[in-house]
């Protein structure tokens, strides 16, 4: 099976533009998390879509947003970059039988903010 | 909401010894937890899990042990090698699925 894949997987942008990242999961996956990684912070919860619906939110700003499609496949956008938003975005997808469920990491897209 | 603390946040052992790595967690609803290593350039791959009816797991070289009453499970790397340096993140998951990381331990293991 392939794994979870992430697009792009580097990205520049400048402060005030807005980005969209891509997340594919693990065929039949049907959850995907998404997680912001910097060193000073570790990885930190944004938010986990399961069925097209948004089913947890962590304690980010509304600049953060995401949304899944039919296919379990999610973007995350983010708009009006600011430069303290430069981090790894990692992706995470679980089959998700039950309450809970093993999450299963992409590679990530490095997103740097000049 | 959850609280996941991991020590040490390095750690360099000398090739062939043991390492462990400790996380406590402050959520009693919490009833999972995985392990995952992170190699430089890559996203966090799982290595080991623990749910909690279980008091240990073991899967060759690694294992995690779990103590429920206190609320701390660590892992344990026996016979490290080169290719075990990486950084190590503990988790914790509640029954609505919400993962806690850990704040992650960089393994050095000194040839």
């Amino acid at each position: 099976k392939a794994g979870v894949t992430q697009t792009p997987r580097y990205l520049i942008k400048t402060r005030g533009q807005q980005v969209t990242l891509s997340c594919s999961p693990i065929s039949g996956h049907r959850s995907v998390s998404w997680y912001q990684q910097t060193p000073g912070q570790g990885l930190q919860f944004l938010f986990e879509y399961f069925s097209e619906t948004q089913r947890n939110k962590g304690n980010f700003p509304g600049r953060f947003s995401g949304r899944q499609f039919s296919n379990s496949r999610s973007e995350m956008n983010v708009s009006t970059l600011e430069l303290g938003d430069s981090a790894l975005y990692l992706c995470a997808s679980s089959f998700l039988t039950g309450d809970t469920d093993t999450q299963y990491f992409g590679p990530g897209t490095r997103l740097t903010v000049l | 909401g959850e609280n996941v603390e991991q020590h040490p946040s390095t750690l360099s052992v000398q090739e062939g010894d043991s390492a462990v790595i400790k996380c406590t967690y402050s959520d009693s609803a919490s009833n999972y937890f995985p392990w995952y290593k992170q190699e430089l350039g890559k996203g966090p791959q799982l290595i080991i899990d623990i749910r909690s009816n279980v008091g240990e797991k073991k899967d060759q070289r690694i294992a995690v042990t779990l103590n429920k009453t206190a609320k701390h499970f660590s892992l344990h790397i026996t016979e490290t090698q080169p290719e075990d340096s990486a950084v190590y993140f503990c988790a914790a998951i509640n029954t609505g699925n919400q993962f806690y990381f850990g704040t992650g331990t960089s393994l050095t293991v000194i040839p």
